[in-house]
């Protein structure tokens, strides 16, 4: 069946960076896009961007650029989110979600979530 | 820019139906989907194309779209069904995706 199993809790001082995976299973990896979502504490849900699991290409929503970075390993089918320079900001729950067949904008299945702690 | 806006809280009693809005103010040009998240869970897609569910979803969770109202209906809220509900859509290009702010259900 399809899962995606992401790493577990992160707490970082500010400044420092973090590494978030998602790893893939039960599916064809390069056949759908990997979305990123951010939910801090008792707020909604934040689309953070996607990344092109054929071409590895990724696209930022506005005001995520600058310290993310998506990146790919496909031959262990894992997307990781890179933040750098961490901010007390940054504390939140990340999820990946996978874009449905033909609709990378609709996310049919999802990870469990990593939280990201960041402070002194 | 294009925003969805939803109701920050609804309060049903088990049984009754429950019609939970997602407005757009932007052009409703996009399939708008819905996601429920339970306390401490992850969202689970209820949702996609307006009108579509998948399957697993039980048949009391439906979609519906008129112009620039997308609205998910419950028919018969069951006490589980407290969690909070999410529409989603994306921009006019369909480039950036667009999550509308939640709606707590609370079933008295």
């Amino acid at each position: 069946q399809v899962q995606l199993v992401q790493s577990g809790s992160e707490l970082k001082k500010p400044g420092a960076s973090v590494k978030v995976s998602c790893k893939a299973s039960g599916y064809g990896f390069s056949f759908h896009a990997i979305n990123w979502v951010r939910q801090a504490p008792g707020r909604g849900l934040e689309w953070v961007g996607w990344i092109n699991t054929n071409s590895a290409n990724p696209t930022y929503a506005q005001g995520f650029t600058g310290r993310l970075v998506f990146s790919l390993d496909t031959s262990v089918s894992t997307a990781y989110l890179q933040i750098s320079d961490l901010e007390a900001d940054d504390t939140a729950v990340y999820y990946c979600a996978r874009g449905s067949l033909g609709d990378r904008n609709t996310f049919d299945y999802w990870g469990q979530g990593t939280l990201v702690t960041v402070s002194s | 820019s294009h925003e969805l806006t939803q109701p920050p809280s609804v309060s049903m009693y088990p049984g009754q139906t429950a019609g939970l809005t997602c407005t757009t103010d932007g052009l409703p040009n996009q399939y708008v989907s819905w996601y429920q998240q339970k306390p401490g869970q992850a969202p689970v897609m209820l949702i996609y194309k307006d009108t579509e569910r998948p399957s697993g979803i039980p048949e009391r969770f439906s979609g519906s779209s008129s112009w620039a109202t997308a609205t998910l209906t419950i028919s018969g809220v069951l006490a589980e069904d407290e969690a909070d509900y999410y529409c989603q859509s994306a921009d006019s290009n369909g480039d950036n995706v667009i999550f509308g702010g939640g709606t707590k259900l609370t079933v008295l």
